[in-house]
């Protein structure tokens, strides 16, 4: 498995605002992935994080929205911008180790709540 | 596309009882398929997968699935249940080729009562 490490794990945000979350991995990571979890809801990915070049995101987000970097294999950051109480969410940074068997961890998440 | 259904919102079991939640699947191609667990304020714990071979797969804290290709089907399954196995429980489905990404069920909860 893997050690995710996520900053910051709850946060109460002003709406207007943007919060950036960050996502550290203890191991060789060859994929990362960043879902939302809404409340009460499963979970929908948002976009995966491709190291030195652009996320690639899935219908419905947007990088203007959700601007994702991944300056190398083990860490990346999302931001969610210019909040709004309907972005209250878990965000979950997750990941496909190397040699894991194709298996995907997840971090203990970032809840926000958006005021 | 790859899809997974949840059933049921939510199973209740005795404790002590055998506990069975439910999973179907349909995938084109090979199916790997992934049970999750989520406690009360916190991330998800991957319990188990099928990627091939047995159909019967063990996972951590004794939980275990059936693999049933004509059925399409893979059940979480536990032979005695804890009240600590209270928990919301996710099945997934790995889409091998789009994106690599899971896709998940709704989810169930289960309770467990002593």
């Amino acid at each position: 498995s893997a050690v995710i490490s996520q900053k910051p794990s709850r946060d109460i945000c002003q709406r207007g605002t943007s919060l950036t979350i960050q996502c550290q991995v203890d191991s060789q990571v060859t994929m990362m992935f960043w879902y939302r979890q809404q409340p009460g809801q499963s979970l929908t990915l948002i976009a995966t994080a491709n190291q030195g070049s652009e996320a690639t995101y899935e219908s419905g987000f947007v990088i203007d929205k959700f601007p994702i970097s991944r300056p190398n294999l083990t860490f990346s950051t999302l931001t969610v911008s210019n909040m709004s109480p309907e972005d209250s969410s878990i965000y979950l940074c997750s990941v496909e180790v190397l040699n894991s068997g194709n298996t995907i961890y997840f971090g203990e998440g970032s809840w926000l709540t958006v005021v | 596309a790859q899809s997974v259904a949840q059933p049921e919102d939510q199973v209740n079991v005795a404790e002590g009882n055998p506990l069975t939640v439910k999973c179907t699947y349909s995938v084109s191609g090979n199916p790997y398929l992934f049970w999750y667990v989520q406690y009360p304020n916190r991330g998800l714990q991957f319990l188990l997968k099928y990627i091939t071979g047995d159909n019967l797969v063990k996972g951590s804290y004794g939980f275990e699935a059936e693999f049933n290709k004509s059925q399409t089907s893979f059940h979480l399954k536990k032979p005695s249940a804890l009240v600590s196995d209270s928990a919301l429980y996710f099945c997934a489905v790995r889409d091998m080729e789009y994106g690599n990404k899971l896709v998940f069920g709704a989810g169930t909860i289960l309770r467990v009562k002593s």
